[in-house]
């Protein structure tokens, strides 16, 4: 399994404002999961698009997906203290026993 | 409510004792993982058990055992442990076929060997 390197690190916002998050990966997928991480909790999946999808939205948050530039983004609108925490894109492709693998993420931080 | 239960969440232990962190899920997910999180280093896998009744090793098995109980139950095991096993450990299932589906986390067990 592949990992997905995300871009930027850290991202510093205010309170209302967007956060875009991008990520890369190197070979074919099936499809691409984001999750979430608040600081010394578990990891929550997000969101999954399919390799076959180009845009999928979830309440606040939207993702999209260029599989011929092998690239992701996640943007969260009208951000909150909340949306606080690292994020992690997970490429998936091939089944490999379900393994899948994790990069540094982004940490996003958000100022009230 | 459905989901990963990890247990204990937080324990000290001395160099060279043995512990087993546990974990269950109740989700009737066939595949459960064992990762562990260290700063800097994001999440690594350490075993796996893609069905009942098989385990695998994944990116850094040494110093670690697991035992698939049944279906609900994966259980990782430190036999010696030693500070280098000092780490945040996450346990996680899924279902996957032709496509891996979302993977659903434990609350983690933080782990100190001094």
């Amino acid at each position: 399994s592949q990992q997905g390197e995300e871009d930027p690190q850290a991202l510093s916002i205010q309170e209302g404002e967007n956060a875009t998050m991008n990520c890369s990966y190197k070979t074919s997928i099936n499809n691409l999961q984001w999750y979430r991480q608040n600081s010394g909790r578990g990891l929550v999946h997000l969101i999954l698009i399919r390799s076959n999808e180009r845009e999928k939205h979830s309440g606040r948050l939207r993702v999209t997906l260029d599989t011929s530039k092998k690239s992701s983004s996640l943007l969260i609108t009208a951000s909150r203290a909340a949306d606080t925490a690292s994020y992690f894109c997970v490429p998936a492709g091939g089944t490999s026993y379900g393994k899948l693998t994790f990069g540094q993420g982004t940490i996003l931080t958000v100022h009230p | 409510n459905a989901g990963v239960t990890q247990t204990p969440k937080f324990q000290v232990l001395k160099t060279g004792q043995s512990m087993t962190l546990q974990c269950a899920q109740d989700m009737n997910h066939n595949s459960m993982y064992w990762y562990r999180q260290d700063p800097g280093m994001g999440l690594r896998l350490i075993y796996y058990s893609a069905s009942e009744g098989t385990t695998d090793k994944g990116e850094v098995p040494n110093g670690y055992n697991v035992s698939r109980l049944n279906k609900r139950e994966f259980s990782l095991r430190l036999e010696s442990a030693a500070p280098s096993q000092t780490s945040v450990y996450f346990c996680a299932s899924t279902e996957w076929g032709v496509v891996i589906y979302g993977y659903t986390f434990g609350s983690g067990t933080r782990l100190t060997v001094v």
